[in-house]
């Protein structure tokens, strides 16, 4: 089945470390998106990547880095600069489905900080 | 700036009822609205996505509506049921970029 994968579902840190969360697609899309979900907000967006080796940040892309090596893949990492980190993570992609551009996401990735 | 609000954020109704989630933008020039449910702890999941040509779209109980002119979508859930509870969002779809609405939560009571 094609769909979106992030790794971990859960992930703990301590202060002053940087992690890296996993986002793999099998759809063959070629936009890829990361967002931030906080308690009673809605999405905001980190990063995005319209094509391999490229990517722009968002609206809230200060304390967090990502790479696009594959088409594939699109790793995020939080980094130590990243002062409240503790959120939900969801990563999605672009594609046609019925002809329309449509925005698929994974199961999310819930980042705790110790 | 495009700013997607939604209102209510929390609603409550009995099984079995009709409702209307509502959800407005400011800035008109779109190419598509989409609904999307999450349930806790999710992803989220597409319902319908309304291109800015289109004025409906309607999948089994649900229907959604845009009136760019207005700047406003609504998503009507027909007899509604328990296992329609979960948060609603809508999101506005740009040039590469999406905004969200920050989402109705429904609880639907049996």
């Amino acid at each position: 089945d094609g769909g979106i994968t992030q790794s971990p579902k859960y992930l703990f840190r301590k202060e002053g470390q940087n992690v890296t969360l996993s986002c793999e697609q099998n759809l063959n899309h070629d936009a890829m998106y990361w967002y931030r979900q906080d308690p009673g907000q809605g999405l905001r967006l980190i990063y995005y990547s319209q094509i391999v080796n490229d990517f722009q940040k968002g609206d809230i892309a200060e304390g967090y880095s990502v790479s696009r090596e594959k088409k594939e893949s699109f790793p995020l990492t939080v980094t130590s600069a990243q002062k409240n980190p503790t959120a939900f993570y969801l990563c999605a992609s672009n594609g046609l489905a019925g002809g329309q551009d449509t925005q698929y996401f994974g199961p999310g990735t819930r980042l705790t900080v110790l | 700036k495009q700013e997607v609000t939604q209102i209510p954020a929390a609603l409550s109704v009995p099984e079995g009822e009709n409702l209307v989630l509502n959800c407005s933008f400011t800035d008109s020039a779109i190419y598509n609205l989409q609904w999307f449910r999450q349930d806790p702890g999710k992803g989220l999941t597409s319902l319908l996505l309304i291109q800015s040509s289109q004025r409906e779209q309607t999948s089994g109980r649900l229907n959604a509506s845009l009136d760019k002119s207005s700047g406003r979508s609504t998503l009507y859930i027909a007899a509604s049921q328990p296992g329609d509870s979960a948060t609603y969002l809508c999101a506005t779809s740009g040039t590469y970029k999406y905004i969200f609405g920050t989402g109705t939560r429904l609880k639907v009571l049996a």
